[in-house]
């Protein structure tokens, strides 16, 4: 069964600051990875969404890297600002019966202050 | 606009008492799909539907029952909901096909006493 795993749980930076949330699965068989971000009580928004056949995506000061031999994919955030912090969760599709499956991580709870 | 309509956003009732959350979705995607969101445990799905008339189980299914009648519709339906189901429920929905994202509702705060 996939599992997905979001390291650090939560993470605090000072304003300007670069910083990386780290997603890793199980199952390297995935068809794609989505990057969400959460605001509190609030549903989540997606950000990126990376291919398989694909290394990275880019949106903004945003960033995600896929390496799927490794079960691995960044989140790069650069020049974090205030209006960053939220939760942000990674989901990867695999197949599973037919269907199409995501399974979420836990999320890296980020605050990023002035 | 592209939309995932979830309702109510707050709902408080009563161990037994039967009720519906209801999400609806105008992008005509075949996916619809049920998670609940609790502390330290993160989403876990409880029902999907790759189409109409066709609906699987996730993995926290039990105490939970779905309908899939019309494409756009999927009502999340509690038979007889107890305590251990207060939580924050979404809906996502998709075109279900490997390169298509997740679009999720807002969600629905529900709290049985």
């Amino acid at each position: 069964k996939q599992e997905v795993t979001q390291i650090p749980a939560a993470l605090s930076v000072p304003e300007g600051e670069n910083l990386v949330l780290n997603c890793s699965f199980t199952d390297s068989a995935i068809y794609n990875l989505q990057w969400f971000r959460q605001d509190p009580g609030k549903g989540l928004t997606s950000l990126l969404l990376i291919q398989s056949s694909q290394r990275e995506q880019t949106s903004g000061r945003l960033n995600a890297s896929l390496d799927k031999s490794s079960g691995r994919s960044t989140l790069y955030i650069a020049a974090s600002q205030p209006g960053d912090s939220a939760t942000y969760l990674c989901a990867a599709l695999h197949a599973s019966g037919g269907s199409y499956i995501p399974t979420f991580g836990r999320g890296t709870s980020l605050i990023v202050h002035p | 606009e592209a939309q995932v309509t979830q309702n109510p956003r707050y709902l408080i009732t009563v161990t037994g008492k039967k009720l519906t959350v209801t999400c609806s979705q105008n992008m005509n995607h075949e996916y619809m799909s049920w998670y609940r969101q609790d502390p330290g445990l993160g989403l876990r799905q409880i029902y999907y539907s790759m189409n109409v008339e066709v609906t699987d189980k996730g993995d926290v299914p039990e105490g939970y029952k779905v309908s899939r009648k019309e494409k756009r519709n999927f009502p999340l339906i509690l038979e007889s909901p107890s305590p251990n189901q207060t939580s924050l429920y979404f809906c996502a929905t998709s075109h279900g096909s490997y390169n298509s994202p997740l679009h999720f509702g807002n969600g629905t705060r529900l709290t049985v006493t």
